[in-house]
């Protein structure tokens, strides 16, 4: 139980155009996720809560309007880097909080490694 | 706010050596502790939780962390290591209560776990 998979795994991009990454919760309904991006040998910087039906809440120095996040529904939170640039290179790894005895525990996807050309 | 130090970025030991990880972190509230390894290109899976209860957990392939709480330390141990435990480890912190921090994980550096034939 508590899989977390996330699409794509991989993409190459233009400068300038912008690519969205979705990451669903397979087997449990996720009323929370986040989104977290890696940069080589660095560790997991937050980015973002995302709250089903509600605006996601943003870290410090985290621009909104460039990665836009969208949790439509209880299985579903999607990240779209917008306009992208070389800079937003990186591994972006998402998660969704467990339910009931789980609650306190985030359950990770793969990962999608985005390279922006 | 909480803050994680993992002490070590690298440790390199030969297989069916015994290893510590060090983690300290720092918070003002009670926390939930956590260890999570990532393999290349992979996403973040979870080794072993501390909630509450007794001090010392323990994973199924044979990792155990103690949590230390007049030390604020968590210190993941294996007493032998196979080569197959290469990988990269990260230490990890959420708050018990409320307040901003409540449910968001911060992560240690990660320690770059190498063992050799």
């Amino acid at each position: 139980g508590a899989v977390v998979s996330q699409h794509p795994s991989w993409v190459i991009c233009k400068s300038g155009t912008s690519v969205k990454i979705e990451c669903r919760s397979l087997d449990f309904q996720a009323t929370t996720m986040f989104w977290y991006r890696q940069f080589p040998k660095q560790s997991l910087m937050l980015m973002a809560t995302s709250n089903e039906g509600s605006k996601a809440t943003y870290e410090q120095g985290v621009e909104k309007d460039k990665f836009l996040i969208n949790h439509a529904s209880l299985t579903l939170s999607t990240l779209t880097v917008t306009s992208a640039h070389p800079e937003d290179s990186s591994f972006y790894i998402c998660s969704a909080r467990g339910q009931g005895p789980s609650y306190n525990e985030q359950f990770f996807g793969p990962g999608t490694r985005l390279t922006v050309l | 706010a909480q803050s994680v130090t993992q002490l070590d970025s690298q440790v390199p030991v030969f297989e069916e050596a015994p290893v510590e990880l060090r983690c300290n972190y720092s918070s003002s509230v009670s926390v939930y502790l956590f260890w999570y390894v990532q393999y290349p290109n992979q996403g973040l899976q979870l080794l072993l939780k501390y909630l509450s209860g007794s001090t010392l957990v323990e994973s199924i392939n044979g990792f155990e962390a103690e949590f230390n709480k007049s030390q604020t330390s968590f210190h993941l141990r294996k007493p032998s290591v196979h080569i197959s435990d290469t990988a990269e480890y990260f230490c990890a912190v959420i708050a018990n209560a409320g307040g901003t921090s409540y449910g968001k994980l911060t992560f240690g550096q990660g320690t770059i776990l190498t063992v050799h034939p």
